[in-house]
């Protein structure tokens, strides 16, 4: 069936390290993906998205291209801080644009 | 644009108790969803309304739970004599209507049943 895999967690990370989170998706036909952000306590923020092949969507330092031909849309930051520290969630769209999450990777950034 | 509210944010209640969440989706959105997420879980989709009419529920909408959307503007979820797996946070979402377009999600309402 339709589904999303994401990269477990917690992602430990120093500030200014490299981040990427995996994400594939199982899916037909040509959906949207997403990368929402939970912060403690709070709703889901969208992050970024892209809407067909080869889209790079793009926010706040964070980066994923959507790749058909591998069917991932994985998380990059260059360089991570404190502040990014949450749950991200890796989601796409299907039928009446309802999404489809994955799990959740919880990053972890220490000083 | 205030973005999607939900009330109330948090509610403690008995087993056996209703409780009912308001959603007030962005102006204009005609979609609006209802998730459930639990701790340490992704958030799973319950049930959709495009303008009052409810065009899906999931499978983990059981006959105990019921949403409306009378008048195509806000929503109410309701759960019926409710038990500790109904533990969890319900989340409210809102989109226009174009395929492929952002959903925008409420800061839920977490529900707690002791």
């Amino acid at each position: 069936g339709n589904s999303v895999t994401q990269m477990e967690g917690p992602v430990t990370l120093s500030e200014e390290a490299f981040l990427t989170i995996n994400c594939t998706y199982t899916a037909t036909g040509y959906p949207s993906l997403f990368w929402y952000v939970q912060y403690p306590g709070e709703g889901l923020q969208l992050l970024l998205k892209a809407t067909k092949a080869d889209d790079k969507g793009s926010n706040k330092g964070f980066e994923a291209t959507y790749r058909k031909e591998t069917t991932s849309f994985h998380l990059e930051k260059g360089s991570v801080q404190v502040s990014d520290s949450a749950v991200y969630f890796c989601a796409y769209t299907g039928t009446a644009s309802k999404l489809t999450f994955g799990t959740g990777t919880r990053l972890q950034v220490t000083l | 644009d205030t973005g999607v509210s939900q009330n109330p944010r948090h509610k403690i209640t008995k087993r056996g108790q209703n409780v009912t969440f308001r959603c007030d989706p962005i102006s204009e959105h005609n979609r609006l969803y209802w998730y459930r997420q639990t701790l340490g879980q992704g958030p799973e989709f319950l049930t959709y309304f495009q303008n009052e009419a409810q065009l899906e529920k999931s499978r983990l909408l059981s006959d105990r739970f019921s949403a409306e959307r009378p008048k195509g503007s806000f929503s109410t979820l309701e759960i019926q004599r409710t038990e500790q797996g109904d533990s969890a946070m319900y989340l409210c979402a809102s989109s226009p209507d174009i395929a492929g377009n952002t959903i925008y999600f409420g800061e839920g309402s977490w529900l707690t049943v002791v």
